[in-house]
């Protein structure tokens, strides 16, 4: 149990589009999903802490403008990536908080590349 | 702010051979847990054990054990009898035990770890 599912997997797209990145708690709800931002060999930077029916709360300079994230019901949370740049080119990470779980659950990750 | 620090950016280790990484933190906080994660090149984070701050015993999960040394604030990862599957990289992570579900992970840099045949 316990699966965290991203889509899509890998993205391309034009500078100054917008892109939607998903993240599902499969079998449990989630109230709390984190949103990670992952360059090559690098650690995860964590962008957001995203609470099902409220605002996210993002951490200090992290854009929110530019980060979009909507956690609209117990399993399903949104990034979006608006006027995308090549420099948010990156691997985007979402994970999962069940219940009083010490554990988060990580999604499989986005590649998201910017032409 | 709770911060981890790993100190050691890669790491080899021959295959059947013991290998320990190591992850200092720091943290005003009583209660808290530490986790060890793995990020094979599929980029899957996957848990490979954790540690909660209030028990003496080190955590152990088949070849995976923990030497948690709570006043030092140290958490090293001891892989024995390593395999070609374990080649990856290994981020330490904090996480208050306060907070509930808000509650962060707080990472390590991370350290990528060789297995040779």
């Amino acid at each position: 149990g316990a699966v965290v599912s991203q889509h899509p997997s890998w993205v391309i797209c034009k500078s100054g589009t917008s892109v939607k990145i998903e993240c599902r708690s499969l079998d449990f709800q989630a109230t709390t999903m984190f949103w990670y931002r992952q360059f090559p060999k690098q650690s995860l930077m964590l962008m957001a802490t995203s609470n099902e029916g409220s605002k996210a709360t993002y951490e200090q300079g992290v854009e929110k403008d530019k980060f979009l994230i909507n956690h609209a019901s117990l399993t399903l949370s949104t990034l979006t990536v608006t006027s995308a740049h090549p420099e948010d080119s990156s691997f985007y990470i979402c994970s999962a908080h069940r219940g009083t779980s010490y554990e988060q659950y990580f999604g499989p990750g986005t590649r998201l590349t910017v032409t | 702010a709770q911060t981890v620090t790993q100190s050691q950016p890669e790491m080899s280790v021959q295959e059947a051979e013991t290998v320990t990484l190591s992850c200092t933190y720091d943290t005003s906080e009583s209660d808290y847990y530490l986790f060890w994660y793995k990020q094979p090149p599929s980029r899957q984070m996957i848990l490979v054990i954790r540690q909660e701050a209030y028990k003496q015993q080190n955590a152990t999960e088949n070849r995976f054990s923990v030497n948690f040394q709570k006043a030092a604030k140290s958490f090293s990862l001891k892989i024995s009898d390593s395999q070609l599957g374990d080649a990856a990289m290994y981020f330490c992570a904090y996480r208050s035990a306060q907070a509930g579900a808000n509650s962060k992970l707080t990472f390590g840099k991370g350290i990528t770890l060789s297995v040779r045949p």
